[in-house]
C-alpha cells in the first residue's frame, strides 16, 4: 500500500522568499503524484500533477515540482512567496490500475506567509 | 465550464440520524469520489462510483453508503449518525481510463456538523 509523508505540519515564509514543501512517498511501484492546495472553507485545488516524461513540473501560481524516483520524494517550490500562498498544501499519490484512481494524501503542510 | 459543486454547504445533525449529500461532477467526468476531511485525522478515500457503480470503498463501516445517478451526480449516504462523523466530506470528479491517470477536481465540500 502507498502512503504519503509531509515533513512539517506548519511552514513559515517571509514574502518574497523561497517556498520549500517536502513531500516523500513509499509505494512498490512508481506512483502518479500530485499537489493540492486548499484555501479556508474551500476544496482542493489542483496545483500540478506528474504523471510520466519530465521530472520538473511546473504549476500554476508560479508552483513547480521535482519527481526524485531514487529519492522517492516530490518536493513543490516556488521562488518568491506571496501572501496569496498562504494556505495548506496536500501532497497526494495514486496507483494506476490499483483501486482504481482514489488518492492517497499526506498530513498536509499550512503556509503561514509573512510580510 | 461549472466545477463540481456539492450541497448543502453546511448540515447540522444530531446523533442517530440519516445525512445526504449531493454532488454534481464536472460535465463530462464519469468517475466521482467522496472523501472525509476529519479534524486530526487528514484526507480519508471514502467511495468511488464510476459509470453507476461502486468501484472501491475505503476503510469506513457500511452505514457510509452512496449510489451514483445516470447523469453521473451521486449521493453520499450517511446512516446512524455518530459524534465522530464531524468532518468536511469533499466530492471529487475525473475522467476514468484504464490506461491512465486524470486528476480529481473537488468541489467546496460540505461540513457536516453533528450535535
Amino acid at each position: 500500500a502507498q502512503s504519503v509523508t509531509q515533513l512539517g505540519s506548519h511552514v513559515s515564509v517571509s514574502e518574497g522568499a523561497l517556498v520549500l514543501l517536502r513531500c516523500n512517498y513509499s509505494s512498490s511501484v512508481p506512483p502518479y503524484l500530485f499537489w493540492y492546495v486548499q484555501y479556508p472553507n474551500q476544496g482542493l485545488q489542483l496545483l500540478l500533477k506528474y504523471t510520466t516524461g519530465a521530472t520538473l513540473v511546473k504549476g500554476i501560481n508560479g508552483f513547480e515540482a521535482e519527481f526524485k524516483k531514487s529519492e522517492t520524494s516530490f518536493h513543490l517550490t516556488k521562488p518568491s512567496a506571496h501572501m496569496s500562498d498562504a494556505a495548506e498544501y496536500f501532497c497526494a499519490v495514486s496507483m494506476i490500475k490499483a483501486a482504481g484512481n482514489k488518492l492517497t494524501f499526506g498530513g498536509g503542510t499550512r503556509v503561514l506567509v509573512k510580510p | 465550464e461549472a466545477g463540481v459543486t456539492q450541497s448543502p454547504t453546511h448540515l447540522i445533525k444530531t446523533r442517530g440520524q440519516q445525512a445526504t449529500l449531493r454532488c454534481s461532477p464536472i460535465s463530462g467526468h464519469t468517475s466521482v469520489y467522496w472523501y472525509q476531511q476529519a479534524l486530526g485525522l487528514g484526507l480519508q478515500f471514502l467511495l468511488w462510483y464510476d459509470e453507476g457503480e461502486e468501484r472501491n470503498r475505503g476503510n469506513f463501516p457500511p452505514r457510509f453508503s452512496g449510489r451514483q445517478f445516470p447523469n453521473y451526480s451521486s449521493e453520499l449516504n450517511v446512516n446512524a449518525l455518530e459524534l465522530e462523523d464531524s468532518a468536511l466530506y469533499l466530492c471529487a470528479s475525473s475522467l476514468w481510463t484504464v490506461t491512465s491517470n486524470q486528476p480529481q477536481h473537488f468541489g467546496d465540500g460540505t461540513r457536516l456538523s453533528i450535535l
